[in-house]
């Protein structure tokens, strides 16, 4: 089991928007910040999204993030076909006293 | 440029230990803390354990807790994993990622397998 909880996959077509949430608890989600990362096949994981809302330098707009209480959520806007990849949700957790992950959410463009 | 290169992975036997390295270069290493983040194939990412800027706290997963130890050489920029008693379910890619915001960068990774 994973300490955060995020669908196993979702899909959407070229120029659609699509959501990803992210349901933690107490420990990690409702009292920490949470971050966002992709990771392309065979490569590593990508910072995409940080302190819950923030977008690196370099990271389009069309990606944003929110948390509200224990979930949060990554939205992708006008969805392209590299964005087909796996996204994880990630929050510092108090009582693992380590970084919880979600299982990740396999994206693909249809 | 900021960047993150393991090494260190290979087949081991059940039981057997392995060292992993991560040298780190472009950013003053000695300011930040350090993490260890695996991913077995397939499989999603699970933190492992980090490791404070100076090296006098560390945290562990309770998966490898007692087997595996984190540690860093500020002097020459590298993080260490070392990994003791390892089982079938530590065979992982392993990350090294700094941690500033969040973690960021990560390593490339290098791979470990467990052989039973």
């Amino acid at each position: 089991q994973s300490v955060l909880t995020q669908p196993p996959s979702a899909s959407g077509t070229p120029g659609q928007r699509v959501t990803i949430s992210c349901s933690g608890s107490s420990s990690n989600i409702g009292s920490n910040i949470v971050n966002w990362y992709q990771q392309l096949p065979g490569t590593a994981p990508k910072l995409l999204i940080y302190s819950n809302n923030q977008r690196p330098s370099g990271v389009p707009d069309r990606f944003s993030g929110s948390k509200s209480g224990t979930s949060a959520s990554l939205a992708i806007s006008g969805l392209q076909s590299e964005d087909e990849a796996d996204y994880y949700c990630a929050a510092w957790d108090d009582s693992l006293n380590g970084f919880g992950f979600g299982g990740g959410t396999k994206l693909t463009v249809l | 440029e900021v960047q993150l290169v393991e090494s260190g992975g290979g087949l081991v036997q059940a039981g057997g230990s392995l060292r992993l390295s991560c040298a780190a270069s472009g950013f003053t290493f000695s300011s930040y803390w350090m993490h260890w983040v695996r991913q077995a194939p397939g499989k999603g990412l699970v933190w492992v354990s980090r490791i404070n800027s100076d090296g006098s706290s560390t945290s562990y997963a309770d998966s490898v807790k007692g087997r595996f130890t984190i540690s860093r050489d500020n002097a020459k920029n590298t993080l260490y994993l070392r990994m003791n008693s390892l089982r079938a379910e530590d065979t992982a890619v392993y990350y090294c990622a700094r941690r500033g915001m969040a973690l960021d960068p990560w390593g490339q990774g290098t791979l470990v397998t467990v052989s039973s």
